[in-house]
């Protein structure tokens, strides 16, 4: 167990729609990572929280947000969901920016 | 090209052998060096960092970077059915945190 914690583990959804992520970082951890996982793309970065800053981004569609709040647990929102939106989705966390990240359980969507 | 090679495999193995992994990336900037494994439908576990060239040991794990031909390598010795998963490598710059990811390399350890 990493001390990462994601909810939920699984969420059907339907095209158009809109889901919210959770993640909730190890004690102590300032940095929030989000990755996406699919198929034919591996392991995506999304984008970087660090202490409520919005750090980095990569290659996260405009339909997708993400924020990290006071108590530093961290929500991703998908919206317009299509198809191809169907992936797991992981949320890593670090103590400080570095680079020992730390995966949570992941959360697996699938927009029907 | 992608950034970050690795062969997806599958590699079999029988138990008791040496696993031997490998990824090749194309950019010189990358400090930060990272395997991982994942289990079926689970989040990936760090099993090893290393910062620039050399080797890491730690356990029946070792690590190898060779900054100069741009390859990393995760050796598995005495591997165990409990040792099947796939295995990613991961990589970042020095002031740059997110990771880059191999396609992840599929392992079974036969009994």
């Amino acid at each position: 167990d990493s001390g990462v914690t994601q909810t939920p583990k699984h969420l059907i959804t339907a095209t158009g729609q809109r889901v919210t992520l959770r993640c909730s970082p190890r004690s102590g951890d300032l940095s929030v990572y989000w990755y996406q996982q699919s198929l034919d793309q591996g392991l995506q970065f999304l984008i970087q929280y660090y202490n409520g800053e919005e750090r980095a981004k990569g290659n996260i569609l405009e339909r997708f947000s993400a924020q990290q709040f006071p108590d530093l647990h961290s929500e991703l929102n998908l919206s317009s969901l299509e198809l191809g939106d169907s992936a797991l989705y992981f949320c890593a966390s670090s103590v400080a920016q570095g680079n020992t990240q730390y995966f949570g359980p992941g959360t697996r969507l699938t927009v029907l | 090209q992608k950034e970050v090679e690795q062969d997806p495999g599958p590699l079999s193995v029988p138990e008791g052998a040496i696993v031997s992994l490998n990824c090749t990336y194309s950019n010189s900037a990358f400090q930060y060096f990272m395997w991982y494994r994942q289990y079926s439908r689970k989040g990936p576990e760090l099993l090893m960092y290393t910062y620039s060239s050399g080797n890491k040991e730690d356990g029946r794990f070792t690590a190898q970077v060779d900054k100069s031909s741009k390859y990393i390598s995760l050796f598995i010795r005495d591997s165990q059915p409990s040792d099947s998963a796939t295995y990613l490598c991961a990589m970042s710059f020095s002031n740059d945190y997110k990771l880059s990811f191999g396609a992840g390399t599929t392992v079974t350890v036969r009994a």
